[in-house]
């Protein structure tokens, strides 16, 4: 079965510290991830994903296919990063269905 | 900037009552998705669209909820009778001409309160 697993409800962080938002999943095949952020009374939006290989507001994500993760890291946090996010997987390439974790809530704090 | 439009933000209905919900996607994209987010959980895919035929509807509670895009453009997700367990977050989303996994765009979502 395909599930996407987001274990902190809650990471609380320091402006400046670094921040390591986790996310595993189980998938079989060959996943496509995604990092989904949605600010204080904004819509849910696309952040970064994998395959571009891209690092969005200083943010990055490296696919771990042995682990099966893909955390999200930033070396310095920022006030305006807090916000929810959200890891999400499609694993069938021929339909673009997501699967989403339960989220994570960043607060970082001054 | 384009974007995925969604009403009503809010509705307030009772129990057993019908309830719809529009939403617009992005002009020309042929990939239409209604997610239902519960509080406090991740959003899930209700139903997914290409043009106007129905790709995915696996987790649609078919005996309460409908939904269609006749024209292949704007879609409504129906529910009759709702149910105190509906309340959630609908949550509309497109993407550009055929499946992809590039991500999509959503819209700002329906807040449903089932009383």
């Amino acid at each position: 079965a395909q599930r996407v697993t987001q274990p902190e409800k809650l990471l609380s962080v320091f402006k400046g510290a670094p921040v390591e938002l986790k996310c595993n999943y189980s998938y079989s095949g060959s996943p496509e991830l995604f990092w989904y952020v949605q600010y204080s009374r904004q819509r849910l939006q696309l952040l970064l994903r994998h395959i571009s290989r891209e690092s969005i507001k200083g943010f990055t994500a490296d696919l771990n296919k042995g682990e099966t993760s893909f955390h999200l890291k930033k070396p310095f946090a920022q006030e305006e990063d807090s916000a929810m996010y959200y890891c999400a997987l499609s694993g069938l390439s021929n339909t673009g269905k997501l699967i989403f974790g339960q989220g994570t809530t960043l607060q970082v704090k001054p | 900037e384009a974007e995925v439009a969604q009403s009503p933000r809010y509705k307030i209905t009772e129990k057993s009552q019908a309830v719809a919900f529009w939403c617009d996607p992005i002009s020309g994209h042929a990939t239409l998705y209604w997610y239902r987010q519960i509080l406090g959980q991740g959003p899930e895919l209700l139903v997914q669209f290409q043009d106007e035929s129905v790709v995915d509807d696996s987790q649609l509670p078919k005996d309460r909820f409908s939904a269609e895009r006749l024209k292949g453009v704007d879609s409504t997700l129906k529910i009759q009778p709702a149910e105190l367990g509906d309340s959630a977050m609908y949550l509309c989303a497109s993407s550009p001409t055929g499946p992809t996994n590039y991500g999509y765009t959503f819209g700002s979502g329906t807040r449903l309160t089932v009383v």
